[in-house]
């Protein structure tokens, strides 16, 4: 069965510093999607990021890329130069390609940027 | 492009009586996804649908349903409604590719309150 885990409750940073936030999974599939998600206190959920688990290539979109090792099964996000906006809680999540959308989530973390 | 619509936004029931929840996709995307989110189980997926037809089905019992229309707009219903029920209710669209690389966009939610 499809798992993930997010260690970190909550992570402080300062603002425009660097703040990497953990997530391993556990998955038998060989053909999967990791998937970050944002969400701030009005509840919707923001796609932030994807791996692809064939991509050998390191995720990267704006100040947000993904640190894949595939053999640690870890998918960590990596925030640069945070902002105070960047305050929220953020889920890791995947979903096995065999044909449904199906996203299973972490507990999440909850990342405050401070000034 | 508009995002995914759902609505209402807020919602006040009481025990035992039933709702229904719409969402209508991004224009052109033809799966959605519907997920509950509380604060002791996390977000869990509830179904999936494509093309009218439910694809994948979470666990949860029968009193959860719901159904896609031809224009891919989607509705859930929640009948004989529980204190548990109280969540936010998030639909998320995506554009199947054939690559796999499928990113699922979220709404923001209906909060439902059990009372």
């Amino acid at each position: 069965a499809q798992k993930i885990t997010q260690t970190q409750p909550g992570m402080f940073v300062q603002e425009k510093e660097a703040v990497t936030l953990d997530c391993t999974y556990d998955t038998s599939d060989p053909s999967y999607g990791l998937f970050w998600y944002k969400q701030p206190s009005s509840g919707e959920m923001i796609f932030l990021i994807y791996q692809g688990s064939y991509d050998q290539q390191n995720a990267t979109e704006g100040r947000y890329s993904l640190n894949f090792q595939k053999a640690r099964k870890s998918a960590n996000l990596v925030i640069s130069a945070s902002q105070l906006g960047d305050s929220a809680m953020y889920f890791c999540a995947m979903r096995e390609e065999g044909g449904s959308e199906k996203l299973v989530f972490g507990k999440g973390t909850k990342l405050t940027v401070n000034p | 492009k508009a995002g995914v619509t759902q609505t209402p936004r807020y919602l006040i029931k009481t025990r035992g009586q039933q709702v229904t929840l719409s969402c209508s996709p991004i224009s052109g995307h033809r799966s959605v996804s519907w997920y509950q989110q509380t604060p002791g189980q996390g977000l869990q997926f509830l179904f999936e649908y494509f093309s009218e037809t439910q694809r994948n089905k979470g666990n949860f019992p029968g009193r959860f349903s719901g159904r896609q229309f031809s224009n891919s707009r989607s509705e859930m219903n929640v009948s004989t409604l529980e204190l548990g029920d109280s969540a936010l209710y998030l639909c998320a669209s995506s554009l199947l590719h054939k690559e796999g690389k499928n990113i699922q966009y979220f709404g923001a939610g209906t909060r439902l309150s059990v009372l």
